[in-house]
């Protein structure tokens, strides 16, 4: 089955800085990568995603690049701010047999902002 | 309906009781999945259901654990003679499945169950 990697487990930055989370992926067939933002004590909450025929995608102050020769891909955060403190997950796509669009998930990357 | 429902949002049981927990996804959704996280952990996967039928459970998942979605709506997971080491976090999701693609906004995450077993 797909296996995910995110590295750092934990990143710290002050306020302003860009902050960036890589995962890796073993599945080659996978096709959707989507990152989550989880608070603390709340449900993970989706907050950008790219399908494999896209190499980049952005959203104001966040990015997603993928990289599917290497099986990465990465969650660009620039202009950091406090309130981007929290727990970030990445995620693969399953994209064959019954576990189709099913998601396995990173271990996470807690992100402090220091104002 | 606006979102995935889970109750009970906390549940305290001693050791060797059985526990039930629901989950209502989002009405129009086709997929339901349950998912399991422990502190500094990503959710593990433990099962999903597409309408009623469950078509897929992970092999790391005890005898102890079931779930059903007997009408392709709300879920059941129940946890047989719980032990300490299934204290977590049980995270139920939902997605819309059409022909064959997932709509490009993946899971909608419940709130999720907090189990500790004492």
């Amino acid at each position: 089955g797909e296996n995910v990697e995110q590295h750092p487990s934990t990143l710290s930055v002050q306020e302003g800085d860009s902050a960036v989370i890589k995962c890796t992926y073993s599945d080659s067939a996978s096709n959707y990568f989507p990152w989550y933002k989880q608070e603390l004590g709340k449900r993970p909450q989706l907050i950008i995603d790219i399908r494999s025929n896209v190499g980049e995608k952005k959203d104001q102050r966040i990015a997603v690049t993928l990289n599917k020769t290497a099986k990465h891909f990465s969650l660009h955060i620039t202009e950091t701010q406090p309130e981007d403190s929290a727990v970030y997950f990445c995620a693969a796509r399953n994209a064959g047999g019954t576990s189709y669009g099913k998601l396995t998930f990173g271990q996470g990357t807690i992100l402090t902002v220091h104002p | 309906d606006t979102g995935v429902s889970q109750d009970p949002r906390h549940k305290i049981t001693k050791r060797g009781q059985n526990v039930t927990f629901r989950c209502d996804p989002i009405s129009e959704h086709n997929r339901l999945y349950w998912y399991r996280q422990t502190l500094g952990q990503g959710p593990e996967f433990l099962t999903y259901f597409q309408n009623e039928a469950q078509l897929e459970k992970s092999r790391l998942l005890s005898d102890r654990f079931s779930a059903e979605r007997p009408k392709g709506s709300f879920s059941t997971l129940e946890i047989q003679r719980t032990e300490q080491g299934d204290s977590a976090m049980y995270l139920c999701a939902s997605s819309l499945m059409l022909w064959a693609e997932v709509r490009e906004n993946g899971y909608t995450f419940g709130s999720g169950t907090r189990l500790t077993v004492v």
